[in-house]
């Protein structure tokens, strides 16, 4: 069964902070994936990886890096953390099929 | 760019009745095409997918159509159950790669008993 898990289900950090959320997975999966999930607005593709030290921009990169370092691990980085960020964080690995699996989210509050 | 519309955003029936949700995508090169269903304060596990060489999935009770020459596709639910009541979202490949894509804004589906 395929395991997902995130760092912290929730997460309040201050306007202007550096914040980190991590994933990891433990199916050998290449792909990673870091999305933002708003209400009515769906899923929201922040950045992908599909190898170690290999990434790409999602529909909505702006303010976000992201490391991966090894397989198993895909970070993301809020480099300055803003109000506009508070949200459901989810992380996703998938195998070559395509399917996503989910990890259970980090529901980041910015004051 | 590309998109997914999915209607309707929300979903009322009675238990045992049938629950249908459709979307529509833009791009013509997509090929694949997954829907989730979140129940409340859980992550979005994959229930069913389709790939674009068959017009027609089925699993227990839930199965998929894909029309590609109109670019839509739906999920039909039968005979509903409380444990159905969830967030279901659907999603469509940006062309024939997996590695992208593009969900729809989700249907909250409530069956009530």
């Amino acid at each position: 069964d395929v395991k997902v898990t995130q760092s912290s289900r929730y997460l309040v950090k201050r306007t202007g902070e550096k914040v980190f959320l991590e994933c990891v997975q433990d199916m050998d999966h290449e792909n990673m994936f870091w999305y933002r999930q708003d209400p009515g607005l769906g899923l929201r593709l922040i950045y992908f990886s599909y190898d170690v030290k290999m990434k790409e921009k999602g529909d909505i990169p702006e303010g976000y890096s992201v490391s991966r370092e090894k397989k198993e691990r895909f970070s993301l980085i809020l480099e300055s953390a803003s109000t506009n960020q508070t949200s459901m964080y989810l992380c996703a690995s998938s195998p070559p099929t395509g399917a996503r699996y989910f990890g259970p989210g980090t529901r980041l509050t910015v004051t | 760019g590309e998109n997914v519309e999915q209607h309707p955003s929300t979903l009322s029936v009675q238990e045992g009745d049938s629950a249908v949700i459709k979307c529509t995508y833009s791009d013509s090169a997509s090929n694949y095409f997954p829907w989730y269903k979140q129940e409340l304060g859980k992550r979005p596990q994959l229930i069913i997918d389709i790939r674009s060489n068959v017009g027609e999935k089925k699993d227990q009770r839930i199965a998929v159509t894909l029309n590609k020459t109109a670019k839509h596709f739906s999920l039909h639910i039968t005979e509903t159950q409380p444990e159905d009541s969830a967030v279901y979202f659907c999603a469509a490949s940006i062309g024939p790669n997996t590695d992208k894509l593009i969900f729809g804004t989700g249907t909250r589906l409530q069956v009530f008993p």
